[in-house]
């Protein structure tokens, strides 16, 4: 069974300033995808990025940043130039490359602050 | 284009009542998944339905709870008899199905409240 592990239960930040969330992951697939989710207040899911596994290169969506180490089994979120509105739950989440098997294994979340 | 509807978003039941949650894809969906999140958990997986299928419900507790995705309408989630551990926020996602990566897209949840 893959299992996603958030180790930070909490972060805080200033505005302006660059964080990065952790997320580890296990699995015995060779071929699957990571996303990252966000959950503000609202409590609306959000997606903020993805990325294959298959794919070497770190997906990039405008501040927001991802290293994936596939060996170490490593999928860390890198937000730059925080805003009061990154303020939110971060869940990390698993997804195998398999029809039939499209199901989302979600970490724990983090929580997010960004300080004025 | 109109994102994943869910409704009602709040939904109070006594103990032993049915609820019965709703859900309309994202236009072109043809996928639905059903997650439920208790207080300070992150998701998780209940169902997994594609038009008049059931295709992976792993997730689902044995008893009093069923979903469905029928030909027309909304797909539906049904708790019958209600108890208090059933409170929770219930998402659904939708996805077009098609090879390769699908993402899921998010409904706003409908949060139960069980008394």
């Amino acid at each position: 069974a893959q299992t996603v592990t958030q180790s930070q239960p909490e972060m805080s930040v200033q505005e302006a300033e660059t964080v990065t969330l952790s997320c580890t992951y296990d699995t015995s697939e060779s071929n699957y995808y990571l996303f990252w989710y966000k959950q503000p207040p609202s409590r609306q899911m959000i997606l903020v990025i993805r990325q294959e596994a298959y794919k070497q290169q770190n997906a990039t969506e405008n501040r927001f940043s991802v290293n994936f180490q596939k060996a170490a089994k490593s999928f860390s979120l890198k937000i730059s130039d925080s805003q009061l509105g990154d303020t939110a739950m971060y869940f990390c989440a698993f997804m195998k490359h398999r029809v039939g098997s499209e199901k989302l294994v979600f970490g724990k979340g983090m929580k997010l602050t960004v300080n004025p | 284009n109109a994102g994943v509807m869910q409704n009602p978003r709040h939904l109070v039941r006594r103990r032993g009542q049915e609820a019965r949650l709703r859900c309309s894809p994202m236009k072109g969906h043809s996928h639905v998944y059903w997650y439920r999140q208790l207080p300070e958990e992150g998701l998780k997986f209940m169902v997994y339905l594609q038009k008049e299928n059931i295709i992976d419900e792993s997730g689902m507790p044995k008893e009093r709870f069923s979903a469905e995705f029928p030909k027309e309408g909304p797909s539906i989630l049904r708790i019958q008899q209600v108890v208090r551990g059933d409170s929770a926020a219930y998402f659904c996602a939708s996805s077009q199905g098609t090879s390769g990566l699908d993402t899921q897209y998010f409904g706003p949840g409908t949060r139960l409240t069980v008394l």
